[in-house]
């Protein structure tokens, strides 16, 4: 069973501080990464995408990914009441001729942004 | 911005009733799918859908499922007979490509079966 593992919070952090998430999976395989946000009741929407070892940034949002170790992380700076949400690993193992990457999902991090 | 549509946004069933649920993908979108999320619960995949035809299916995706692309724009997820458990957030989600696979999420339909 391909896992991606998060734990499940809930992640308190004061508004204007730096949030940091983490993510782990099984499958060595694993080609592409993702973090989504949820709020509840709502649809995941993507935040950042990440395909090879490193960092990278979009705005206050930071994504880390060591395929070595089987890990990705999200750095949310300056942290805002409104990024209170579930934040939601996931990833695709691509596969020779397929047609198609299913993406596996963790079950989320829950984060609350206190003012 | 394109984005993924879905409809209803909320539908009630009574237990061994079909229900199809609908999605139009993003225009220039070639690959599709459909997740799950049980309340409380993670999110799924159920299946993929290529050219017509579908890619891969998870053991979710029994015969009591099925997905069609019946025009150029719109892609259906049918449950012939539906059960309790088959309550849950339906998202459709489509990629333009395999590389960079990116899938983008419909806002859900909330299905409830009575």
């Amino acid at each position: 069973q391909k896992e991606v593992e998060q734990n499940s919070g809930p992640l308190s952090v004061p508004e204007g501080a730096i949030a940091s998430l983490n993510c782990t999976y099984s499958d060595r395989g694993s080609q592409s990464f993702f973090w989504y946000r949820q709020y509840s009741g709502k649809s995941p929407e993507l935040i950042m995408s990440i395909y090879s070892n490193g960092d990278k940034e979009d705005g206050r949002f930071t994504a880390q990914l060591n395929k070595a170790s089987q890990y990705v992380s999200l750095l949310i700076r300056d942290s805002q009441p409104s990024d209170s949400a579930t934040y939601l690993c996931a990833v695709t193992v691509g596969k020779r001729g397929g047609a198609g990457n299913k993406l596996t999902f963790g079950g989320g991090t829950r984060v609350l942004v206190k003012p | 911005e394109p984005e993924v549509t879905q409809t209803p946004s909320h539908q009630v069933t009574q237990m061994g009733q079909e229900v199809i649920l609908r999605c139009v993908p993003i225009s220039n979108h070639l690959y599709f799918y459909w997740y799950r999320q049980i309340l409380g619960q993670k999110v799924e995949f159920l299946v993929s859908f290529y050219n017509n035809e579908i890619s891969e299916k998870s053991e979710i995706f029994d015969d009591q499922f099925s997905v069609e692309r019946p025009d150029g724009s719109n892609f259906t997820l049918k449950i012939r007979s539906t059960k309790l458990e088959d309550s849950a957030m339906y998202f459709c989600a489509s990629s333009e490509a395999l590389l960079p696979d990116t899938q983008y999420f419909g806002p859900g339909t909330r299905l409830t079966v009575l």
